[in-house]
């Protein structure tokens, strides 16, 4: 299985500033078939199921802000959030779609400072 | 409009099953790939596994920590997807969805607690 690491579990924030979470998957998830990255990003708000946020790692879902932003490739991977917001405030999670079993991330939680 | 539906869940002792169903509607369900999630309180989720679409022979894949414990299946005449569960332990405590990732269909989930 492929093992999502993320850092940092919490991070308290803000509103305006600049935050970034990290994932690091234990083997690529980089297909040399098409050079894509099959990693995708989360966000899941208090009693809400997840929202998908970005997908092949830097493509962000139908009507997600532009605030949000997807990059890295291979291993590590980044999810910045530029001027967070109040309704930012929630739970992130990466997650590969490269192979099965398909994996999560432990997780970061944005919090208010 | 799309919505997935969980019913099924609650309380079950050790040991016992338990069947979960996600009732799907507004989209053709047999074209579409149908997964189950789950996620203990306060915890990442879990993938369970995945049943494919009938241009893929419905087969499925699992993840190991429930391989042979859990089953999924799907009654395509009445667009339901199933969880059947197993020998079920307290660690399966958890919110359990239904979803379908590609296009981030997400039913609302549905606890199951494992106690004696």
């Amino acid at each position: 299985d492929i093992v999502m690491t993320q850092s940092p579990s919490s991070l308290a924030v803000s509103a305006g500033e600049t935050v970034t979470i990290n994932c690091k998957s234990s083997q690529s998830l980089l297909s040399s078939g098409n050079q894509k990255n099959y990693l995708a990003w989360y966000q899941q708000k208090p009693g809400q199921s997840p929202k998908l946020l970005i997908y092949l790692a830097s493509t962000r879902e139908s009507g997600v802000p532009d605030r949000f932003i997807g990059s890295g490739s291979g291993t590590d991977f980044t999810l910045t959030i530029s001027s967070v917001q109040a309704e930012d405030l929630a739970d992130y999670y990466c997650q590969q779609h490269y192979s099965y079993p398909r994996t999560f991330g432990g997780g970061t939680k944005l919090e208010l400072k | 409009e799309v919505k997935l539906l969980e019913s099924g869940g609650g309380l079950v002792q050790p040991g016992g099953s338990l069947r979960l169903s996600c009732a799907a509607s507004g989209f053709t369900f047999t074209d579409f790939y149908m997964s189950w999630i789950r996620q203990p309180p306060g915890k990442a989720p879990e993938w369970l596994g995945v049943i494919r679409n009938k241009a893929n022979g419905y087969t499925t894949e699992y993840n190991p920590s429930v391989k042979g414990r859990f089953t999924i299946s799907r009654d395509n005449t009445q667009n339901i997807l199933y969880l059947q569960m197993n020998t079920l332990r307290a660690e399966d405590t958890a919110i359990y969805y239904c979803a379908e990732l590609g296009f981030d269909y997400w039913g609302q989930g549905v606890m199951v607690t494992v106690s004696s």
